[in-house]
């Protein structure tokens, strides 16, 4: 079974630059979240989706923008990068809405230069 | 009053050992308690998790000890081995609202022969 996929791995962009990152469930799974992870640090909560509408909002400002897509797979952007925005990116899927374990990707290693 | 804290932030322990790992919470809304182990360069993997209706669980080595009125939780790793060196994470979820997780800082575990 294939777990959660992310791509790409790495990446490196320029201070002002926009990114997408993307993201595939477990198959199955309608809910993916987002959530960020500096180094050192534990993830922090950026978005929930489920069936395609965001469900919840961590505290990040409105440069961070997702969607989700009828196969539940989903992208976040991040726009007009800074260099505080270099960290790896988790996408965590969940079968349903709330209430159910998440489970991780890999991540996207992203690093603003 | 979102914030979950962990400690200790670092551990050594002799392989055959007990590691014990500590996490408390403020929020009386939470009420879903997972651990995740970090590996460097990868996602979080879900260890085990525990809701608030049961005070012990028990998955092979792994075990959560949950106490409500003290809103503390801990894991412990029996017989501890070099393998299990990682990065541990505790993390809390409102499971009546939303699939968000709130996780604590982190404990790098490192287990010697």
């Amino acid at each position: 079974d294939a777990g959660v996929t992310q791509s790409p791995t790495h990446l490196i962009k320029t201070r002002g630059q926009q990114v997408t990152l993307r993201c595939s469930p477990i198959s199955g799974h309608k809910s993916v979240s987002w959530y960020q992870q500096v180094l050192g640090q534990g993830p922090q909560f950026i978005f929930q989706y489920y069936e395609k509408e965001e469900r919840g909002r961590g505290n990040f400002p409105d440069r961070f923008s997702a969607r989700q897509f009828p196969n539940y797979s989903s992208e976040l952007n991040v726009n007009a990068l800074l260099l505080g925005d270099s960290a790896l990116y988790l996408c965590a899927s969940s079968w349903g809405r709330r209430g159910t374990e998440a489970f991780f990707g890999q991540g996207t290693r992203l690093t603003v230069v | 009053q979102q914030q979950v804290k962990q400690s200790p932030q670092s551990l050594i322990v002799q392989k055959g050992g007990i590691s014990i790992i500590n996490c408390a919470y403020e929020n009386t809304a939470f009420d879903y308690f997972p651990w995740y182990q970090q590996f460097p360069g990868k996602g979080p993997a879900l260890l085990i998790a525990i809701r608030p209706d049961v005070s012990e669980k028990k998955e092979g080595r792994f075990t959560i000890s949950f106490n409500k009125s003290a809103k503390q939780f801990s894991l412990h790793i029996m017989d501890s081995q070099p393998g299990d060196s990682a990065t541990y994470f505790c993390a809390a979820g409102d499971t009546g609202t939303a699939s968000k997780l709130t996780f604590g800082t982190g404990t790098r575990l490192q287990v010697t022969l």
